[in-house]
């Protein structure tokens, strides 16, 4: 079967570094989506990692090992409107995304 | 702007009784898609559309049905057989294109409650 594991819930201190894990099973590797969900909203895209590396963007970064099945996502200098769910998300042979159920990320002063 | 509306936000409906969910986009997505988020667990994939007139099941298509007569719209249907209905729903839509990643963009979600 296919499967993506995320810690279910993790906490940081404001202005920190947190580094959120992701492994994966899955039928095929079309890339690695990470998402950013704020409680009864919409995800929105923070990153796609398709080769092995690490991928920055401003205050987030995104790593791929795709030998390993696994990838994090490491936010620095961390602010509290952080503090949300990250989804990580793969997509598999077919083109479907497959989806982690979600690293809800507690941010304190 | 461009963008993905879902309607109503927040609906309530008796058991029994069928509900559409309304799902629009003008970014002029090939592919749109409808998923059910429930607590504690991944977004899983009901239906999913790559053109007008065609769509395939996902992994929880039972006890839902959808259209797609035109592009920019692809309405759910959540029907009295849908066993365990109440949830947050989440339409996106893509753009397919080979060789490019084309990420998802999600509407903003309508929560279902059946009394």
């Amino acid at each position: 079967g296919q499967n993506i594991d995320q810690p279910t819930e993790m906490t940081a201190t404001e202005g920190a570094i947190v580094q959120i894990n992701c492994t994966y099973q899955t039928s095929g590797f079309n890339g690695l989506f990470w998402y950013q969900q704020h409680a009864g909203e919409a995800p929105t895209f923070l990153s796609y990692n398709v080769l092995d590396g690490l991928e920055e963007k401003g205050r987030f970064s995104s790593f791929l090992s795709r030998s390993k099945g696994y990838s994090y996502l490491l936010l620095k200098e961390l602010q509290m409107k952080d503090s949300a769910s990250y989804l990580c998300a793969v997509m598999d042979s077919n083109y479907q995304l497959i989806w982690g159920a979600g690293t809800k990320l507690i941010i304190k002063p | 702007d461009g963008g993905i509306t879902q309607s109503p936000k927040y609906l309530f409906r008796k058991e029994g009784q069928n509900v559409t969910l309304s799902c629009e986009q003008n970014l002029n997505h090939d592919a749109m898609y409808w998923y059910r988020q429930d607590p504690g667990q991944g977004l899983r994939l009901i239906y999913y559309s790559q053109i007008v007139n065609d769509f395939q099941k996902g992994d929880i298509a039972e006890g839902y049905s959808v259209s797609r007569e035109k592009k920019e719209s692809f309405p759910l249907t959540v029907t009295s057989a849908q066993k365990n209905p109440t949830a947050f729903y989440l339409c996106a839509s893509s753009a397919i294109e080979r060789g490019d990643y084309n990420e998802q963009f999600f509407g903003p979600g309508t929560r279902l409650t059946v009394l």
